[in-house]
Order: C-alpha cells, then sequence, then structure tokens
C-alpha cells in the first residue's frame, strides 16, 4: 500500500526567509504524480504545485519549487521568501490508481 | 471559473438523523473523491469513483455511509443514522484523469459536519 509521510507536524519561519517541508513516500509504481497542497484557516485546499516523477526537472511555481529525489523517494516543498499568506497547512499528496493518499501535514506558521 | 461545489456547507444535527451532502463535480471531470478532515486523523478517503463507478469504498463505514453518484454532474455521501463522531469536515474533490493513475484532485470548500 502507498503511504505519505510528513515528519514535521510544525514549523515556523520568519517573514522573507525560506523553508523546507519535507515528504517521503512508498510505491511501488515507476510513474505517478505528486502534489503539495496548501489548506488555509478558510479550509479550502489548494494545489500549490505538481510534480511529474518521470521528470528530472525540479518543479516550480513561483516561490515555491521542490526538491524530488525518486530515488530515496523523497519530495520536499522549498518556499523562497515567505509571505504573512502562506501561513497554512501543508500537505504532501501521492495519487495511486484508485485513490489519492494525503501526508498528516505541517502546520507552518510565517512570523512578522 | 470552474470549481466543485458542495452543499451544505455547515450542517447541525442530532445524532440519530439522516445526514445527504452533496457535490458537484467540475464539467468534464471524470473522477470523484470523498474525504473526512478530523484533526485526529488528518484527511481519510471514504470513497472513490471512476466515471461515475464506485471503486475504492474501503475507508467508509459500510453501516451507515454510503455515497453514490447517480449522474455525471452530481455525487451524494450520505450518514444513516449519523452519530457524533461522525462529527469533521467532509469534501468532494474532482479530477480527470486520462489513464490509470490519478492526476491531481480538485477540492470543494467542505461541509462541516456536527452531530449533537
Amino acid at each position: 500500500a502507498q503511504t505519505v509521510t510528513q515528519s514535521q507536524p510544525e514549523m515556523s519561519v520568519q517573514e522573507a526567509e525560506t523553508v523546507t517541508l519535507s515528504c517521503t513516500y512508498d510505491t511501488s509504481e515507476s510513474n505517478y504524480y505528486l502534489f503539495w497542497y496548501k489548506q488555509p484557516p478558510s479550509r479550502q485546499m489548494i494545489l500549490v504545485i505538481r510534480q511529474e516523477a518521470y521528470k528530472q526537472q525540479n518543479a516550480t511555481e513561483n516561490r515555491f519549487s521542490v526538491n524530488f529525489q525518486k530515488a530515496a523517494k523523497s519530495f520536499s516543498l522549498k518556499i523562497s521568501d515567505s509571505q504573512l499568506g502562506d501561513t497554512a497547512m501543508y500537505f504532501c499528496a501521492f495519487p495511486a490508481h484508485n485513490d489519492m493518499r494525503f501526508g498528516a501535514g505541517t502546520r507552518l506558521t510565517v512570523k512578522p | 471559473d470552474a470549481r466543485v461545489t458542495q452543499t451544505p456547507r455547515h450542517k447541525v444535527t442530532e445524532m440519530g438523523q439522516e445526514v445527504t451532502m452533496r457535490c458537484q463535480p467540475i464539467l468534464g471531470h471524470n473522477t470523484v473523491f470523498w474525504y473526512r478532515q478530523t484533526m485526529m486523523q488528518g484527511l481519510e478517503l471514504l470513497a472513490y469513483f471512476r466515471n461515475r463507478a464506485p471503486l475504492d469504498d474501503s475507508g467508509m463505514p459500510k453501516d451507515r455511509f454510503s455515497a453514490e453518484m447517480p449522474d455525471a454532474t452530481l455525487a451524494t455521501l450520505k450518514i444513516q443514522p449519523s452519530e457524533p463522531r461522525d462529527s469533521a469536515v467532509y469534501f468532494c474533490a474532482s479530477g480527470f484523469s486520462p489513464g490509470i493513475m490519478n492526476t491531481e484532485a480538485f477540492f470543494g470548500q467542505g461541509t462541516r459536519l456536527t452531530v449533537v
């Protein structure tokens, strides 16, 4: 069974600094996607970034980028120039054939 | 602006009552997920539909929960009878997956259910 592990329940960062959130997963598949979702206090789940496993290049979306290490089954999210609006729960997600598994989440607080 | 629509946004009900939550997936999407979110358990997958067929509902308590897709524009999650432990936020999400592997899911705003 696929599992997704986020080992950092809570993190904090100063505004304008950089923070990295960790995620590891387990799968026997060779081709798949990986996602990071953000859930602000409004509770809306928002897709932040996606990575396709067959692509060597790490995905980037503005201030958000990933460090994808396929052999290590690691998929971390880097947030550069952190903003107060980045305060939220962040979930790593791994889709499989019949489901999409989420990690337990990391609560990120950006401090002014 | 395409979005997943869930109704109601909030529901307070008494124990033993039937609760029905509705979801309108994004037009053209062929997969629908139902999740339950609690502080203790995080995001739990309850049911998964592909092309309206239920493919996985192993995460759903079968004795009281049921999920259906009567047509491509409507998915429902029903709890009968409801219990206080069912209090949670229930999310519906939809996506388009042309192959076997799922791609990203787009979430509705959730239904916050409180059973007293």
